[in-house]
């Protein structure tokens, strides 16, 4: 059964740590993504990548960066975590320009 | 710019019944339209896609309408069940171009037994 794995289901960590969210995909995908999910806010994308070692902005990247030096590995990091950063993040991955996403099962993340 | 969006937030239906969940887009580019169902503590799961050159798509127990006319999107779910309950979410592709998909709010589906 094809996945997306994100590492972690909760995370708690303290204001101005810096925080890794891992997530692989076993699908041989090119298209990863990290979004965030806030109540009434939906779905918002952080940061997209089409290739390794290629990155993308999405529409909210302020206070995070990714990596990704593997094809089935897409990393989100918060350089120094804020209050503000606690929510929902879900990685998804896709084959080709087409298609839907799949996704993780998220990491709900608690800054304090 | 464009952008996705939900006439419902929530929408509460008895059990046996069908559901219509409605979602407006405004960008007339996009051509392909996914709809996501996220049940409670899990990711999104796809459910139905349609793409522009089609009016309607049925799956199992699902169907997807798209009026390209007044840009507009809805699934249909027949026979509604306890386990339907859910966040269903609409998502928009634009055609130029390998964009990220667009997500719309959301709308919460709660089944009454």
């Amino acid at each position: 059964d094809v996945k997306v794995t994100q590492s972690s289901r909760y995370l708690v960590k303290r204001t101005g740590e810096k925080v890794f969210l891992e997530c692989v995909q076993d699908m041989d995908h090119e298209n990863m993504f990290w979004y965030r999910q806030d109540p009434g806010l939906g779905l918002r994308l952080i940061y997209f990548s089409y290739d390794v070692k290629m990155k993308e902005k999405g529409d909210i990247p302020e206070g995070y960066s990714v990596s990704r030096e593997k094809k089935e590995r897409f990393s989100l990091i918060l350089e120094s975590a804020s209050t503000n950063q606690t929510s929902m993040y879900l990685c998804a991955s896709s084959l080709g320009e087409r298609g839907g996403y799949t996704f993780g099962s998220g990491t709900r993340l608690t800054v304090v | 710019g464009e952008s996705v969006g939900l006439h419902l937030p929530t929408l509460s239906v008895q059990e046996g019944d069908n559901s219509i969940i409605n979602c407006a887009y405004s960008n007339s580019a996009s051509d392909y339209f996914i709809w996501y169902k996220q049940e409670s503590g899990k990711g999104p799961q796809f459910i139905i896609d349609i793409r522009s050159n089609m009016d309607k798509r049925q799956g199992q127990r699902v169907t997807v309408l798209l009026n390209k006319t007044v840009k507009h999107l809805s699934l249909q779910i027949a026979a509604t069940q306890p386990g339907d309950s859910a966040v269903y979410f609409c998502a928009e592709n634009i055609q130029t171009g390998n964009t990220p998909l667009v997500f719309g709010k959301g709308t919460r589906l709660s089944v009454i037994a």
